[in-house]
């Protein structure tokens, strides 16, 4: 079985400052991770994802994520934070469909980002 | 081209009651997964459709069943509704046979039981 755990429900930071959200998760099969954002009231937006190849992977909006093997982890950080970033982040990772497989997401419990001016 | 979309956009049910949620893949999507989301909490993977069949299925009670159409549009259905039950419901498409299983997500539809 598949899970995510993301340290942190809650993290606040300046606007300007460096965002980290950490995530980390377990797979018995090589994962495929993703990171989400929900804005209040939306549904899901597909910030970036990492399949295979290179392990430092760039999404939208300036955000990027390390693929970290050794230790099953894949933080999103920003170098700058906006205030329009403020929203709620969901780390998930999956299976790689095929066979079998459909690829479900399993989704860690969110954490809320707060960007002060 | 238009996304995922999802109907209706809010729902207020009663206990015991039952209620049907319509989603719309993403033009050229094959497979539908609905997930619940709970105040508070990460989206949980309800069950997945792919070719009119139901191909995966999380720990959810028979309670919640579903549907996909010809046309790749897909039902969830929830019967005897508890309060428990209050979520939003999301809805996300995807096209099978990709090799990154990126999966577009709907606006949701917000159920109340009371």
């Amino acid at each position: 079985a598949q899970s995510v755990t993301q340290l942190g429900s809650h993290v606040s930071v300046s606007e300007g400052a460096l965002v980290l959200l950490r995530c980390n998760y377990s797979s018995s099969v090589p994962p495929y991770l993703f990171w989400y954002v929900q804005y209040p009231n939306q549904g899901l937006q597909l910030l970036l994802k990492y399949t295979t190849g290179a392990t430092l992977v760039k999404g939208i909006n300036g955000f990027e994520a390390e693929f970290k093997k050794s230790e099953t982890s894949f933080h999103l950080t920003k170098p700058s934070a906006h205030m329009s970033d403020a929203a709620e982040y969901f780390c998930a990772v999956s299976d790689r469909p095929g066979g079998t497989s459909y690829g479900k997401l399993t989704f860690g419990q969110g954490t809320i980002l707060t960007v002060h001016p | 081209d238009a996304g995922v979309t999802q109907s209706p956009t809010h729902l207020i049910k009663t206990r015991g009651q039952q209620v049907t949620l319509r989603c719309s893949p993403k033009s050229g999507h094959d497979t539908v997964s609905w997930y619940q989301q709970a105040l508070g909490q990460g989206p949980q993977f309800i069950f997945q459709y792919y070719e009119e069949e139901e191909r995966q299925r999380g720990n959810f009670p028979d309670r919640f069943s579903g549907h996909q159409f010809p046309n790749y549009s897909s039902e969830l259905n929830v019967n005897a509704l508890l309060l428990g039950d209050s979520a939003l419901y999301l809805c996300a498409s995807s096209l099978r046979g990709t090799s990154y299983n990126e999966q577009f997500f709907g606006p949701g539809t917000r159920l109340t039981v009371l």
